[in-house]
């Protein structure tokens, strides 16, 4: 079975600071894929970054960034000198590697980025 | 523009009175699914389906029913409501890639059932 944890279920931090929001999966499969999707107040669902578990380079897009540790099982997002926009849910979500797979989520972690 | 639409947005309805919630996606997405999201919970998912009639299971099912007669529509059922349905609904979709693809989400239905 499939499963994600996002430990942290709600983070309160100052505009500009740094914040780290954890994921951590379990899988039994060799190939997989994980995902982070954005919940804004709202209430969509934005696709933020979508990744192989062949490819462990970290990804950096704009102030975000991915540290993806295959080691520990963990898919972290970073989000550098934070925004009040960036206020959300974060959900990490883990697929196997088949078109058919279906996305087991995070129970979620919210972002309360005060000015 | 690509979008999943789902309808209606917000619904009150009172318990045993059957609904239904249309979700439908114009990206000729092959897979379709439903998802819940309750707090504390995240989202979790109710049913999918891969193909024109072909339909299954995801982990919360209970009290639900779909079908998937035309490939750009996957409606919702709830055959009887009951208040320990009221959630926020997300149907999504998804092309059937060599490896999972993003899915794309609607903009998700509120039901309340008093």
């Amino acid at each position: 079975a499939q499963k994600v944890t996002q430990a942290q279920t709600e983070i309160s931090v100052v505009e500009k600071e740094d914040v780290t929001l954890d994921c951590v999966y379990e899988t039994r499969d060799t190939t997989y894929y994980l995902f982070w999707y954005k919940q804004p107040p709202s209430g969509e669902l934005v696709f933020l970054i979508r990744r192989n578990s062949f490819d462990e380079q970290n990804e950096i897009s704009g102030r975000y960034s991915w540290n993806f540790q295959k080691s520990t099982s963990s898919f972290n997002f970073t989000i550098t000198a934070s925004q009040v926009v960036d206020s959300a849910v974060y959900f990490c979500a883990l697929s196997r590697d088949s078109g058919y797979s279906t996305l087991t989520f995070g129970k979620g972690t919210m972002l309360l980025v005060s000015p | 523009e690509a979008q999943v639409t789902q309808n209606p947005r917000y619904l009150i309805t009172v318990t045993g009175k059957k609904l239904t919630v249309t979700c439908s996606q114009n990206m000729n997405h092959e897979y379709m699914s439903w998802y819940r999201q309750d707090p504390g919970l995240g989202l979790r998912q109710i049913y999918y389906s891969m193909n024109v009639e072909v339909t299954d299971k995801g982990d919360v099912p209970e009290g639900y029913k779909v079908s998937r007669k035309e490939k750009r529509n996957f409606p919702l059922i709830l055959e009887s409501p009951s208040p320990n349905q009221t959630s926020l609904y997300f149907c999504a979709s998804r092309p059937m890639l060599v490896g999972a693809g993003e899915l794309f989400f609607g903009e998700g239905s509120r039901l309340t059932v008093l």
